[in-house]
């Protein structure tokens, strides 16, 4: 099925571990997003892509780094994990035509640990 | 800066009452606006959208929702809900021609039987 499909789905780090959280969509979307979510705070945009090989940074950049080096794959990466970091993480695509955005398709998340 | 706001942060609701989620928004110009749902241990699912034109926009599940421009308001709605609307609701929006989406805090709905 055509969608956004993130791995890992569950991972527990110690504090000072790094990981990389892989996003892809077969939706030839050009945009791409990672957000998390905390409880209470809804979904805060970590960085986002507008196409293959941009990277831009959103609300809550620090601590993470992506890469957009395929149009259909979105890294997040934690260099250092801080407990802080503890969160559901989800990935996004969308499809724009000019200034209207026809919906984002969200992956099934990815719920991080860190000890 | 721009935001989102969601009035309610928890609902709890018998099965055949009627929902109204509110939500506004800090913008002048632009937007497209979204609702979305959060089933328990789910991803994020759109309900409906609102891009231009007719501001009574249905959705999916017999949700609905109205743009009020003057109010900066997209408030959610459903005549009836069931047990299985149990869930988060979320509202979204983009602002102009940012390629961000901007999402409130959320709203936990509760239906009891």
């Amino acid at each position: 099925n055509a969608g956004v499909t993130q791995t890992p789905k569950f991972r527990v780090l110690k504090t000072g571990q790094s990981m990389t959280l892989l996003c892809a969509q077969d939706m030839n979307h050009e945009y791409m997003y990672w957000y998390r979510q905390d409880p209470g705070m809804g979904l805060r945009l970590i960085h986002y892509s507008v196409g293959e090989g941009t990277t831009a940074k959103g609300e809550v950049p620090d601590g993470y780094n992506v890469s957009r080096l395929k149009k259909q794959n979105f890294l997040l990466g934690l260099e250092s994990a801080a407990p802080s970091q503890t969160s559901v993480y989800f990935c996004a695509s969308s499809y724009w035509s000019g200034i209207t955005n026809y919906g984002y398709t969200f992956g099934s998340g990815t719920r991080l640990t860190v000890v | 800066a721009q935001s989102v706001s969601q009035h309610n942060h928890h609902v709890i609701l018998s099965e055949a009452a009627s929902l109204e989620l509110g939500c506004n928004y800090s913008y002048g110009g632009t937007v497209n606006l979204f609702w979305y749902v959060q089933y328990p241990g789910q991803h994020l699912q759109l309900l409906l959208k609102y891009f231009s034109g007719d501001p009574l926009v249905k959705g999916i599940k017999g949700f609905e929702a109205e743009f009020i421009k003057s109010k900066f308001s997209f408030n959610l709605r459903k005549p009836s809900v069931q047990w299985s609307d149990t869930a988060e609701y979320f509202c979204a929006v983009n602002l102009g021609s940012s390629y961000k989406l901007i999402f409130g805090s959320g709203t936990r709905l509760l239906v009891r039987p």
